[in-house]
Formats: C-alpha cells, sequence, structure tokens
C-alpha cells in the first residue's frame, strides 16, 4: 500500500471549515485513498472514501487532485467535537482479509472555540 | 446497538498472568482484526481472520494467540504477560471497504 504523508497537527476556529491535506504520491491506479479519524479515548472511526472523483457524505468531503498525487479531506463546519487525530491511508479495496489498514501518525487537529 | 464490542473495556494485570480479551461483532463481516496502539499512539496491525481463518500474523510473539469460534467472535489471549505489552488493543471488523472498530481495551501490565 502506498505511503502517505501528513502534517503532525492543524488548528481550526469552530464553525469554519477544516481542510486537512494528505500527500500520496506513490499512489497506484487501484488504490482507493481512505480517511478515519480517531477521537481521544476512543477506536478508529471510517470518515469517507474515494478513489479518483470527489467524494461528500453527511460527514466530510474528499477532494482527490486530478493526478491523484494528493488530497484534501473537508470538515464544512468544524465543531468542538471534531477534535482528534485524522488519518489518510491508501490502499487497494480487497474483499478478503487484506483489507487491513496501515495507520501513519496522522493529523492531530484541534478544534478551537 | 453497538457494532464491534470489546470486553473488558480495561484490564490491570500483573506480569507473567495470563488473561484474554474478547471481541464480538454482530455485522456480519467476514474479516476481523486485532491492532495494538502503543504509548506513542501508533496503531498497528496484529492479526486478520477470515471466516474463522487466520490471514495475517504481522510480528507478534507467540505469547499472543487468537481464537476465532465463530465468524462473529476473534479474542485475544495473551500468555505470560510482560510490561511491555501494556497498550490499547482495538478490535475492528470489515466486510469489504470500511473497517468498523471497537472502543479499545486498555490493557495496563505491572
Amino acid at each position: 500500500d502506498a505511503k502517505t504523508t501528513q502534517p503532525t497537527s492543524m488548528d481550526c476556529a469552530e464553525g469554519r471549515a477544516a481542510n486537512l491535506p494528505c500527500n500520496h504520491s506513490t499512489i497506484s491506479g487501484n488504490e482507493y485513498v481512505y480517511w478515519y479519524r480517531q477521537i481521544h479515548s476512543q477506536g478508529p472511526q471510517y470518515i469517507i472514501h474515494g478513489l479518483k472523483n470527489n467524494e461528500t457524505n453527511e460527514m466530510a468531503s474528499l477532494i482527490i487532485t486530478e493526478d491523484r498525487k494528493s488530497s484534501t479531506l473537508i470538515l464544512p463546519h468544524a465543531t468542538l467535537r471534531d477534535t482528534a487525530v485524522y488519518y489518510c491511508i491508501v490502499r487497494v479495496a480487497r474483499n478478503n482479509a487484506g483489507n487491513m489498514l496501515t495507520f501513519g501518525g496522522g493529523t492531530r487537529l484541534m478544534v478551537k472555540p | 446497538d453497538t457494532a464491534v464490542s470489546q470486553t473488558p473495556k480495561y484490564l490491570v494485570t500483573q506480569m507473567g498472568n495470563d488473561k484474554s480479551i474478547k471481541c464480538e461483532q454482530n455485522l456480519g463481516h467476514d474479516t476481523m482484526y486485532w491492532y495494538k496502539q502503543d504509548s506513542k499512539k501508533f496503531l498497528k496491525i496484529m492479526f486478520s481472520y477470515n471466516n474463522k481463518e487466520l490471514i495475517i500474523n504481522e510480528t507478534v510473539p507467540n505469547r499472543f494467540s487468537p481464537k476465532s469460534p465463530d465468524k462473529a467472535h476473534l479474542n485475544l489471549h495473551i500468555n505470560s504477560l510482560e510490561l511491555g505489552d501494556s497498550a490499547v488493543y482495538f478490535c475492528a471488523s470489515s466486510q469489504a471497504g470500511e473497517a468498523f472498530f471497537g472502543q479499545g481495551t486498555r490493557l495496563t501490565v505491572v
């Protein structure tokens, strides 16, 4: 699975959009971009994933560049409860036990009042 | 109704003891995992099971033995606990795509 690079930490004002970048310059054509987050003392939580098109769900939007070498997770109106570590993971979607996730250091997002 | 549940949530035990952590998922997924999160907060895969069969076993001491009585359960048994085993252990399940994680078991070895 391709390696990802994320900033170690970011701050965001409550109510503003949080834009979390991720570089994955070695991504392969069949690899997806997944985002998870881990709120303090909880298990990781799935947010969104995409292959090449931009994606949006009730939690966030995922913008993937045309060359697929980077992406941005957007939380449109960050709240204090969005304070967490956000992980960008690139991997092939499989239908067997190879679905394991390889976590990096992630980005620690601090949403401030 | 919790999708992936682990018990216990906290476990404090002495060095040398044997302990088990239980995990159950009610999502009907075929694949279950154990991850370890150490004090530096890095999450690492330990084991992966698919339909009760071990598929992935990362570099984990053989004191750790996963057991899957059925595809809804994946328990983790640890023999001869050491101080370095102190960590938070997460169980997860997936079918394809997204994985669902339990709330973790904080193991402290004293």
